[in-house]
C-alpha cells in the first residue's frame, strides 16, 4: 500500500522568508503523481502544485516550488517570500496514475509571523 | 456559482443516533467523494461515486452509507453514531474520476458524545 508521510506537524516562518515543508512517500509504482494542497482556516482545499513522476524538472507555481527527489521518494514544498495568507494546513498527496484515488499525508500546519 | 455545498456546518450527536450529511454540487461533476479529517491522520476517503447510481467504498467505509440518485447530490448517512466518528467531514467533487482538481465543500464538524 502506498503511504505518504509528513514528519512536521507544525512549522513557523516569518513574513517574507522562505520555508520548506517535507513529504516522503512509499510506492513500487514507476508512474505516479504528487501534489501539495493548501487548507486555509476557511477549510476549503486548494490545489497548490502538481508533479508528474516521469518529469525530472521540478514544478513551480509563482512563489511555490517543489524539490522532487524520485530515488529518495521525497517531495518537499518550498514557499518563497512567505505571506500572511500562506498560513494554512498543507497536505502532500500521491496518486498512482490518472485513474487512481488520492492518498493524503497527515498535514503540516504552517504559521506565518510578522 | 455555489460550487460544493455541505450542510450542516456543525452537528452534535449522541451515541447511537443517526443522521445524514448533505452534499450538493452545481458543476455537473460526475465524481463525488466523502473524506474525514482527523488530527494526525490526514484526509481519509470514506465513499465515492463515479456517477449517478454508482458508489463504492474508500479506506474507511464502516459505519457510513451513501447513495447517488442524482448527479448533484451525494448524501452521507451515519447509521448509528459512535464517538470514533467524531471528525470533520468533507465532500469533494471533480470533473474527472479520481481527479486531483477536487472542489471541496467547507466541511461539517461532527461531535458524537
Amino acid at each position: 500500500a502506498q503511504t505518504v508521510t509528513q514528519s512536521q506537524p507544525e512549522m513557523s516562518v516569518q513574513e517574507a522568508e522562505t520555508v520548506t515543508l517535507s513529504c516522503t512517500y512509499d510506492t513500487s509504482e514507476s508512474d505516479y503523481y504528487l501534489f501539495w494542497y493548501k487548507q486555509p482556516p476557511s477549510r476549503q482545499m486548494i490545489l497548490v502544485i502538481r508533479q508528474e513522476a516521469y518529469k525530472q524538472q521540478n514544478a513551480t507555481e509563482n512563489r511555490f516550488s517543489v524539490n522532487f527527489q524520485k530515488a529518495a521518494k521525497s517531495f518537499s514544498l518550498k514557499i518563497s517570500d512567505s505571506q500572511l495568507g500562506d498560513a494554512a494546513m498543507y497536505f502532500c498527496a500521491y496518486k498512482p496514475g490518472t485513474a487512481s484515488k488520492l492518498t493524503f499525508g497527515t498535514g503540516t500546519r504552517l504559521q506565518v509571523t510578522l | 456559482n455555489a460550487g460544493v455545498t455541505q450542510t450542516p456546518k456543525f452537528q452534535v450527536l449522541k451515541t447511537g443516533q443517526s443522521m445524514t450529511l448533505q452534499c450538493a454540487q452545481d458543476m455537473n461533476h460526475e465524481y463525488m467523494s466523502w473524506y474525514r479529517q482527523d488530527p494526525g491522520m490526514g484526509l481519509r476517503l470514506i465513499h465515492y461515486s463515479v456517477g449517478a447510481g454508482i458508489t463504492d467504498q474508500g479506506e474507511v467505509p464502516n459505519g457510513y452509507n451513501v447513495s447517488r440518485s442524482t448527479t448533484e447530490d451525494f448524501p452521507l448517512r451515519l447509521l448509528s453514531a459512535a464517538p470514533s466518528q467524531t471528525s470533520v467531514y468533507f465532500c469533494a467533487s471533480s470533473w474527472e474520476v479520481f481527479g486531483e482538481k477536487l472542489f471541496f465543500g467547507s466541511g461539517t464538524q461532527l461531535s458524537v458524545l
